[in-house]
């Protein structure tokens, strides 16, 4: 079956940088990538999903770019603020099913 | 447009007894995947009802079954339940066309399960 590696699990930044998040899968036949932000104690968030018919999306300050060659795909979070502090997880989907595959997550910390 | 809710919020219960969690998916919306989220890690798929029928399942043994209504809300039933059931449920609705479509899914706030 499909898996999904994120990297960082951890990642500080200051207020006004740029935050990346990295994932890889291993199933070929995914071909839907959301992304989600899920504060604590709240539900996980969707905040931006790509489709492998694009390399490239952006929404405001959220971007998310997939290689299917090399089968990753990263989320870019620029001009942090401070209510970007959160988990975030990436996600893989096949076609069939429409089962999603999370990533381990990443817990952003921006600092003031 | 209402959002998809989840009840209870929280449950406690002891090892062995069995537990329903319910979902309501958000309007419009014919899909709903069930997801087991443990602490600190990501969500698990469990499985996945489309048209009220099961469509997919994870890694999760018989005793986790679930349902899903005419409504397309539904019921995540979980029996014999043991320690390591303890975890956040989460319920995740789709507006599918086609079982072989992914489709944006939108979460429930989760039923946090503790047994003892």
């Amino acid at each position: 079956g499909e898996n999904v590696e994120q990297h960082p699990s951890t990642l500080s930044v200051q207020e006004g940088d740029s935050a990346v998040i990295k994932c890889t899968y291993s199933d070929s036949a995914s071909n839907y990538f959301p992304w989600y932000k899920q504060e604590l104690g709240k539900r996980p968030q969707l905040i931006i999903d790509i489709r492998s018919n694009v390399g490239e999306k952006k929404d405001q300050r959220i971007a998310v770019t997939l290689n299917k060659t090399a089968k990753h795909f990263s989320l870019h979070i620029t001009e942090t603020q401070p209510e970007d502090s959160a988990v975030y997880f990436c996600a893989a989907s096949m076609a069939a099913g429409n089962k999603l595959t999370f990533g381990g997550g990443t817990r952003v910390l921006v600092k003031p | 447009e209402t959002g998809v809710t989840q009840s209870p919020t929280h449950l406690i219960k002891t090892r062995g007894q069995q537990v329903t969690l319910r979902c309501s998916s958000q309007s419009g919306h014919n899909t709903v995947s069930w997801y087991q989220q443990a602490l600190g890690q990501g969500p698990q798929f469990i499985f996945q009802y489309y048209r009220e029928e099961e469509n997919g399942r994870g890694n999760f043994p018989p005793r986790f079954s679930g349902l899903q209504f005419p409504n397309y809300s539904s019921e995540l039933n979980v029996n014999a339940l043991e320690l390591d059931d303890s975890a956040l449920y989460l319920c995740a609705s789709s507006p599918v066309d086609s079982p072989l479509t992914s489709y944006e899914q939108y979460f429930g706030p989760g039923t946090r399960l503790t047994v003892t």
